[in-house]
Protein backbone atom coordinates (compact mmCIF):
# COMPACT_ATOMS: atom_id res chain seq x y z
CA UNK A 1 0.00 0.00 0.00
CA UNK A 2 1.11 3.83 -0.14
CA UNK A 3 4.46 4.39 2.27
CA UNK A 4 4.17 8.41 1.75
CA UNK A 5 1.72 10.87 2.50
CA UNK A 6 2.36 14.26 0.28
CA UNK A 7 0.14 17.38 1.27
CA UNK A 8 -1.60 19.08 0.44
CA UNK A 9 -2.76 17.59 -2.16
CA UNK A 10 -3.76 20.44 -4.35
CA UNK A 11 -2.69 24.22 -4.08
CA UNK A 12 -4.09 27.16 -5.79
CA UNK A 13 -1.92 30.21 -5.27
CA UNK A 14 -1.14 33.70 -6.86
CA UNK A 15 1.49 34.28 -9.79
CA UNK A 16 4.96 35.31 -7.00
CA UNK A 17 3.68 33.38 -3.78
CA UNK A 18 5.91 30.98 -2.38
CA UNK A 19 4.88 27.45 -2.01
CA UNK A 20 5.48 24.69 0.48
CA UNK A 21 4.45 21.05 0.14
CA UNK A 22 5.94 17.85 2.48
CA UNK A 23 5.91 14.03 2.52
CA UNK A 24 5.95 12.04 5.67
CA UNK A 25 6.00 8.45 6.17
CA UNK A 26 6.60 5.67 8.67
CA UNK A 27 9.09 4.28 7.17
CA UNK A 28 12.61 5.15 6.85
CA UNK A 29 13.86 6.04 3.47
CA UNK A 30 17.87 6.32 2.50
CA UNK A 31 16.86 9.06 -0.56
CA UNK A 32 14.59 11.61 -0.97
CA UNK A 33 13.59 12.62 -5.00
CA UNK A 34 11.16 15.61 -5.65
CA UNK A 35 9.96 15.05 -9.49
CA UNK A 36 7.87 17.24 -11.15
CA UNK A 37 4.85 16.36 -13.47
CA UNK A 38 3.91 18.37 -16.66
CA UNK A 39 0.52 17.59 -18.50
CA UNK A 40 0.98 14.63 -20.97
CA UNK A 41 4.14 14.36 -19.79
CA UNK A 42 6.27 11.72 -17.66
CA UNK A 43 7.72 12.88 -14.36
CA UNK A 44 11.22 14.50 -14.35
CA UNK A 45 13.47 14.62 -11.46
CA UNK A 46 13.82 18.49 -9.62
CA UNK A 47 16.04 17.56 -6.78
CA UNK A 48 17.90 14.76 -5.21
CA UNK A 49 18.60 14.14 -1.34
CA UNK A 50 21.01 11.60 -0.22
CA UNK A 51 21.64 12.66 3.08
CA UNK A 52 19.78 13.59 6.43
CA UNK A 53 19.71 17.00 7.29
CA UNK A 54 21.04 18.19 3.57
CA UNK A 55 19.33 20.84 2.14
CA UNK A 56 19.38 21.38 -1.66
CA UNK A 57 18.63 24.04 -3.65
CA UNK A 58 17.95 24.23 -7.43
CA UNK A 59 16.91 27.64 -8.32
CA UNK A 60 13.81 28.63 -7.12
CA UNK A 61 13.32 25.35 -5.53
CA UNK A 62 14.58 24.51 -2.16
CA UNK A 63 14.16 21.12 -0.84
CA UNK A 64 15.56 19.51 2.97
CA UNK A 65 15.96 15.61 3.64
CA UNK A 66 14.22 15.20 7.47
CA UNK A 67 16.49 14.07 10.32
CA UNK A 68 14.55 11.69 11.33
CA UNK A 69 14.77 10.28 7.58
CA UNK A 70 10.86 9.77 7.35
CA UNK A 71 9.69 13.30 5.46
CA UNK A 72 11.33 15.72 3.43
CA UNK A 73 10.15 19.11 2.22
CA UNK A 74 10.17 21.12 -1.04
CA UNK A 75 9.50 24.93 -1.18
CA UNK A 76 9.73 27.20 -4.31
CA UNK A 77 9.77 31.10 -4.27
CA UNK A 78 8.59 33.63 -5.91
CA UNK A 79 6.63 31.10 -8.00
CA UNK A 80 5.78 31.45 -12.06
CA UNK A 81 3.61 30.42 -14.57
CA UNK A 82 5.42 27.52 -15.68
CA UNK A 83 5.66 26.15 -12.14
CA UNK A 84 1.79 24.22 -13.02
CA UNK A 85 2.16 20.94 -12.53
CA UNK A 86 1.90 18.00 -10.36
CA UNK A 87 5.40 17.62 -7.65
CA UNK A 88 5.54 14.21 -6.22
CA UNK A 89 8.00 13.11 -3.49
CA UNK A 90 9.38 10.07 -3.99
CA UNK A 91 11.74 7.63 -2.02
CA UNK A 92 14.04 4.31 -2.09
CA UNK A 93 12.97 1.72 0.34
CA UNK A 94 14.79 -0.85 -0.95
CA UNK A 95 17.49 -1.59 -3.57
CA UNK A 96 16.41 -0.03 -7.11
CA UNK A 97 12.93 0.79 -6.03
CA UNK A 98 11.22 3.99 -5.65
CA UNK A 99 8.03 4.74 -3.64
CA UNK A 100 5.68 7.82 -4.94
CA UNK A 101 3.74 10.31 -2.66
CA UNK A 102 0.03 10.74 -4.39
CA UNK A 103 1.03 14.18 -5.66
CA UNK A 104 0.45 17.66 -5.39
CA UNK A 105 -1.05 19.72 -8.05
CA UNK A 106 0.17 23.07 -8.11
CA UNK A 107 -2.23 25.68 -9.80
CA UNK A 108 -0.82 29.20 -10.04
CA UNK A 109 -3.43 32.77 -11.34
CA UNK A 110 -1.68 34.92 -13.16
CA UNK B 1 19.95 11.55 -28.41
CA UNK B 2 19.68 8.66 -25.96
CA UNK B 3 15.92 8.28 -24.85
CA UNK B 4 13.00 6.33 -23.61
CA UNK B 5 9.82 5.63 -25.73
CA UNK B 6 6.66 4.21 -25.13
CA UNK B 7 3.93 3.23 -27.62
CA UNK B 8 0.84 3.52 -28.06
CA UNK B 9 0.43 6.42 -26.55
CA UNK B 10 -3.54 6.21 -26.47
CA UNK B 11 -4.94 2.71 -26.96
CA UNK B 12 -8.66 1.99 -26.89
CA UNK B 13 -9.67 -1.51 -25.76
CA UNK B 14 -12.61 -3.94 -25.05
CA UNK B 15 -12.53 -5.79 -21.70
CA UNK B 16 -11.30 -9.33 -22.42
CA UNK B 17 -8.81 -8.50 -24.63
CA UNK B 18 -4.96 -8.90 -24.83
CA UNK B 19 -3.14 -5.77 -24.56
CA UNK B 20 0.89 -4.59 -25.04
CA UNK B 21 2.41 -1.61 -24.13
CA UNK B 22 5.82 -1.25 -25.50
CA UNK B 23 8.85 0.91 -23.41
CA UNK B 24 12.23 0.91 -25.23
CA UNK B 25 15.09 2.79 -24.23
CA UNK B 26 18.29 3.58 -25.69
CA UNK B 27 20.44 4.39 -22.34
CA UNK B 28 21.69 0.52 -22.41
CA UNK B 29 20.14 1.03 -19.10
CA UNK B 30 19.78 -2.27 -16.58
CA UNK B 31 16.94 -1.21 -14.75
CA UNK B 32 13.52 -0.92 -16.04
CA UNK B 33 9.89 0.03 -14.25
CA UNK B 34 6.52 -0.07 -15.32
CA UNK B 35 4.13 2.36 -13.03
CA UNK B 36 0.72 3.22 -13.28
CA UNK B 37 -0.79 6.21 -12.48
CA UNK B 38 -4.50 7.42 -11.28
CA UNK B 39 -6.14 9.96 -9.66
CA UNK B 40 -5.50 9.70 -5.86
CA UNK B 41 -2.68 7.41 -6.17
CA UNK B 42 0.39 8.78 -7.46
CA UNK B 43 2.49 6.78 -8.93
CA UNK B 44 2.18 2.90 -8.31
CA UNK B 45 4.89 -0.04 -9.31
CA UNK B 46 3.44 -2.62 -11.29
CA UNK B 47 6.60 -4.79 -12.25
CA UNK B 48 10.17 -3.90 -12.61
CA UNK B 49 13.61 -5.48 -13.84
CA UNK B 50 17.24 -5.32 -12.93
CA UNK B 51 18.51 -7.04 -16.14
CA UNK B 52 18.19 -9.15 -19.11
CA UNK B 53 15.74 -12.08 -18.09
CA UNK B 54 14.85 -10.86 -14.61
CA UNK B 55 11.74 -9.50 -13.63
CA UNK B 56 10.76 -8.65 -10.14
CA UNK B 57 6.64 -8.09 -8.86
CA UNK B 58 5.57 -4.46 -7.74
CA UNK B 59 2.64 -3.37 -5.81
CA UNK B 60 0.08 -3.82 -8.65
CA UNK B 61 1.33 -6.70 -10.30
CA UNK B 62 -2.14 -8.46 -10.39
CA UNK B 63 -3.32 -9.30 -14.34
CA UNK B 64 0.23 -7.97 -15.64
CA UNK B 65 3.19 -9.18 -16.97
CA UNK B 66 6.59 -8.31 -18.30
CA UNK B 67 9.48 -10.02 -20.32
CA UNK B 68 13.30 -8.71 -20.42
CA UNK B 69 14.36 -10.67 -23.47
CA UNK B 70 17.23 -7.65 -24.32
CA UNK B 71 18.11 -4.46 -22.30
CA UNK B 72 17.01 -2.38 -24.25
CA UNK B 73 12.97 -3.60 -23.94
CA UNK B 74 10.18 -3.86 -21.43
CA UNK B 75 7.03 -4.67 -22.73
CA UNK B 76 4.09 -4.79 -19.85
CA UNK B 77 0.76 -7.42 -20.98
CA UNK B 78 -2.42 -7.15 -19.76
CA UNK B 79 -3.76 -10.76 -20.22
CA UNK B 80 -7.40 -10.11 -20.23
CA UNK B 81 -8.23 -6.24 -19.96
CA UNK B 82 -10.15 -5.06 -17.18
CA UNK B 83 -11.80 -1.67 -16.91
CA UNK B 84 -10.07 -1.11 -13.61
CA UNK B 85 -6.62 -1.43 -16.01
CA UNK B 86 -8.06 1.61 -17.54
CA UNK B 87 -4.88 4.32 -16.68
CA UNK B 88 -2.00 5.97 -17.38
CA UNK B 89 0.76 3.53 -17.89
CA UNK B 90 4.73 5.40 -17.09
CA UNK B 91 7.84 2.97 -18.19
CA UNK B 92 11.00 4.34 -16.46
CA UNK B 93 14.39 2.97 -16.44
CA UNK B 94 17.78 3.66 -14.17
CA UNK B 95 21.14 2.98 -14.29
CA UNK B 96 21.10 0.49 -11.77
CA UNK B 97 24.38 2.10 -10.26
CA UNK B 98 22.99 1.93 -6.62
CA UNK B 99 19.86 2.93 -4.62
CA UNK B 100 20.19 7.00 -5.55
CA UNK B 101 19.89 6.45 -9.19
CA UNK B 102 17.53 8.76 -10.84
CA UNK B 103 14.78 7.25 -12.86
CA UNK B 104 13.87 8.36 -16.55
CA UNK B 105 10.57 8.52 -17.27
CA UNK B 106 8.66 8.10 -20.90
CA UNK B 107 5.85 10.43 -21.71
CA UNK B 108 3.26 7.75 -21.13
CA UNK B 109 0.45 5.44 -22.60
CA UNK B 110 -2.94 6.32 -21.95
CA UNK B 111 -5.02 3.15 -21.95
CA UNK B 112 -8.71 2.92 -21.84
CA UNK B 113 -10.87 -0.53 -21.36
CA UNK B 114 -14.64 -0.40 -21.90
Amino acid sequence: GQQLNQSPQSMFIQEGEDVSMNCTSSSIFNTWLWYKQDPGEGPVLLIALYKAGELTSNGRLTAQFGITRKDSFLNISASIPSDVGIYFCAGYLGAQKLVFGQGTRLTINP
Amino acid sequence: DAEITQSPRHKITETGRQVTLACHQTWNHNNMFWYRQDLGHGLRLIHYSYGVQDTNKGEVSDGYSVSRSNTEDLPLTLESAASSQTSVYFCASSPGTGVTGELFFGEGSRLTVL
